[in-house]
């Protein structure tokens, strides 16, 4: 079955240092990745899309990569904040309409 | 403002109380779907819809169902609650399936059965 794993449950990092997360998947091709930032008890929020073709992608402080050869994405914070932390999710979308999630990275910045 | 409306955002009930958690979404979507999020397990899918009168189980879909009379509208009903199904439930739209397409999440809904 298609699977999605992110590399560590928790990551601490110091604040201004880069964050970078791991996302892997087996199973599946998919033309795209998305990434989203959960904070505690609150939905998932929507942050990247990258495609297939894009190698990398960026969005401010924000930088994903992806290598469908390695069936693997990575998620970069530059310049990290304490704000940054929170808990960061993978996604794909499945040929079978749905939507696919790793279990997450709880990232703390610490100050 | 654009966004998934999910209410209640707390419930707390006892075995076999049939519930409704509502969900509504004022962005036209065409795809809504249900998710449960457990410690350790992540968001797990429910059911989803791809359109009105249109829906198909996810990947844990027992001891739920789903309706999708109205566009923007898309309850999760327990009929008889049972305590495995404590969990933290989002609703999630997008304007359509697709690889494309990221989700909008609600707030959430914290249900707790004794």
């Amino acid at each position: 079955s298609q699977k999605i794993e992110q590399n560590s449950e928790a990551l601490n990092i110091q604040e201004g240092k880069t964050a970078t997360l791991t996302c892997n998947y087996t199973n599946y091709s998919p033309a795209y990745l998305q990434w989203y930032r959960q904070d505690p008890g609150r939905g998932p929020v929507f942050l990247l899309l990258i495609r297939e073709n894009e190698k990398e992608k960026r969005k401010e402080r924000l930088k994903v990569t992806f290598d469908t050869t390695l069936k693997q994405s990575l998620f970069h914070i530059t310049a990290s904040q304490p704000a940054d932390s929170a808990t960061y999710l993978c996604a794909l979308f499945s040929g079978t309409y749905k939507y696919i999630f790793g279990t997450g990275t709880r990232l703390k910045v610490l100050a | 403002e654009a966004q998934v409306t999910q209410n209640p955002r707390y419930l707390i009930t006892v075995t076999g109380k049939k519930l409704t958690v509502t969900c509504s979404q004022n962005m036209n979507h065409e795809y809504m779907s249900w998710y449960r999020q457990d410690p350790g397990l992540g968001l797990r899918q429910i059911y989803y819809s791809m359109n009105v009168e249109v829906t198909d189980k996810g990947d844990v879909p027992e001891g739920y169902k789903v309706s999708r009379k109205e566009k923007r509208n898309f309850p999760l009903i327990l009929e008889s609650p049972s305590p495995n199904q404590t969990s933290l439930y989002f609703c999630a739209s997008s304007i359509r399936a697709g690889q494309n397409s990221p989700l909008h999440f609600g707030n959430g809904t914290r249900l707790t059965v004794t």
